[in-house]
């Protein structure tokens, strides 16, 4: 059974421009969380969605927006990129609540 | 605003000793713990999850303890190998959004 996946692997952009990344929970989960990983610090949370609704969002400014589709894919944009938004950015899926899975993450580099 | 904090935060030790690594947390309602290994560049792998209600739990070589009156978590790995090589992190679940803080990791090297 596939785990959680998340397109691209890698990305590099220019400061100004806007990204998409995506994620594909695993088979029945019904929650995605986003969070962002700098370099040698522990993952910080953006978005949680459960059944296409947003239930959290941490502290991350009004550039960073989600959904969540009816298959329970989600996508985590962000808009007007800052040199500060490079990071390893990490997908989780669990059921309603407990132990969270996480994807192999996209790493962004804003140039 | 909950707070994770992991000790020490690198360590190195000959390959077959046994070791500990340590995570505290500022609020003590919690919905479960779990610690992750992260491999450089990776995402995160689950190893343990252990509920607000729970003591323990153990998976092969490892066991993770919980004292959630006084913030406290420990992950035992017994009979180090070069491939827990690795950083460990610890998170915890809150009781309202289930969303994880996450301390900032324990990198552990292994020597052969």
């Amino acid at each position: 059974d596939a785990g959680v996946t998340q397109s691209p692997t890698h990305l590099i952009k220019t400061r100004g421009q806007h990204v998409t990344l995506r994620c594909s929970p695993i088979s029945g989960h019904k929650s995605v969380s986003w969070y962002q990983q700098v370099l040698g610090q522990g993952p910080q949370f953006i978005f949680q969605y459960y059944e296409k609704e947003e239930r959290g969002r941490g502290n991350f400014p009004d550039r960073f927006s989600a959904r969540q589709f009816p298959n329970y894919s989600s996508e985590l944009n962000v808009n007007a990129l800052l040199l500060g938004d490079s990071a390893l950015y990490l997908c989780a899926s669990s059921l309603a609540r407990g132990e969270q899975y996480f994807g192999p993450g996209t790493r962004l580099t804003v140039t | 605003k909950q707070e994770v904090t992991q000790i020490p935060a690198a360590l190195s030790v000959p390959e077959g000793e046994n070791l500990v690594l340590n995570c505290s947390f500022t609020d003590s309602a919690i919905y479960n713990l779990q610690w992750f290994r992260q491999d450089p560049g990776k995402g995160l792998t689950s190893l343990l999850l252990i509920q607000s209600s729970q003591r323990e739990q153990t998976s092969g070589r490892l066991n993770a303890s919980l004292d959630k009156s006084s913030g406290r978590s420990t992950l035992y790995i017994a009979a180090s190998q070069p491939g827990d090589s690795a950083t460990y992190l610890c998170a915890v679940e809150g009781t309202g959004a289930n969303n994880l803080f996450f301390g900032t990791g324990t990198r552990l090297t292994v020597i052969p």
